[in-house]
């Protein structure tokens, strides 16, 4: 049970856009549409801020976007502010009938 | 409104046992997926088990044998028995709840604090 593939960090300036992948395989991200992403800020429990690929919970900005291609799932923050700066982790469902997170990877507004 | 509220961690020897509780209130707690999610100190999520509406369950395979997840939905309350602890459990251990009613989707849009379970001799 290895962990989806996330880069360890990303960076942009204030109002960038940054994204970060998560790779998995043919038997998680690939074959199901249950991918989600958590927003952890620094000593804070994590946050739901899209769920099922690209769905938004209500309240989460529309900023926050997420889209798939075969084994690999994307998180997209358009127009980056500094409340952004946080670790973020991808989650998807595997063929194993369990949940796989990814390793996390620290957002950092310059 | 909705919460989660775990207890039950502390500071045990490798090799005993634990059981951590979660209390559930605000929604309907029969109908929902319950998760354990662990962090290690300075480290990543990690799922740990899930108990389904029906009572069925999963495990990550570092646990299977050693960790019991089960729930009492007439308490609504989440537990987690976990015995033959080993140093690598150590963590910060959050419940949490599935988004959709009766379907297990991994979209976990309820936690709760945390409670720190430390082994250690």
């Amino acid at each position: 049970q290895s962990a989806l593939t996330q880069p360890p960090s990303v960076s942009g300036s204030p109002g960038q856009s940054v994204t970060i992948s998560c790779t998995g395989t043919s038997s998680d991200i690939g074959s199901y549409d249950r991918v989600s992403w958590y927003q952890q800020p620094p000593g804070a429990a994590p946050k739901l801020i899209i769920y099922e690929v690209y769905n938004r919970p209500s309240g989460v900005p529309h900023r926050f976007s997420g889209t798939k291609s075969g084994n690999t799932a994307s998180l997209t923050i358009s127009g980056l502010q500094t409340e952004d700066e946080a670790d973020y982790y991808c989650c998807s469902y595997t063929s194993s009938s369990t949940l796989m997170f990814g390793g996390g990877t620290r957002v950092t507004v310059l | 409104q909705a919460q989660l509220i775990e207890s039950g961690g502390g500071v045990v020897q490798p090799g005993r046992s634990l059981r951590l509780s979660c209390a559930a209130s605000g929604f309907t707690f029969s109908s929902h997926v319950m998760y354990w999610v662990r962090q290690a100190p300075g480290k990543g999520l990690e799922w740990v088990a899930f108990i389904s509406f029906d009572g069925s369950n999963k495990y990550i395979d570092s646990v299977k044998g050693r960790f019991t997840i089960s729930r009492d939905n007439s308490k609504n309350t989440l537990y987690l028995q976990m015995h033959i602890l080993k140093t690598e459990d150590t963590a910060l251990y959050f419940c949490v709840k599935d988004r959709r009613e009766w379907d297990l989707v991994g979209s976990f849009d309820l936690w709760g604090r945390g409670t720190l379970v430390t082994v250690t001799s």
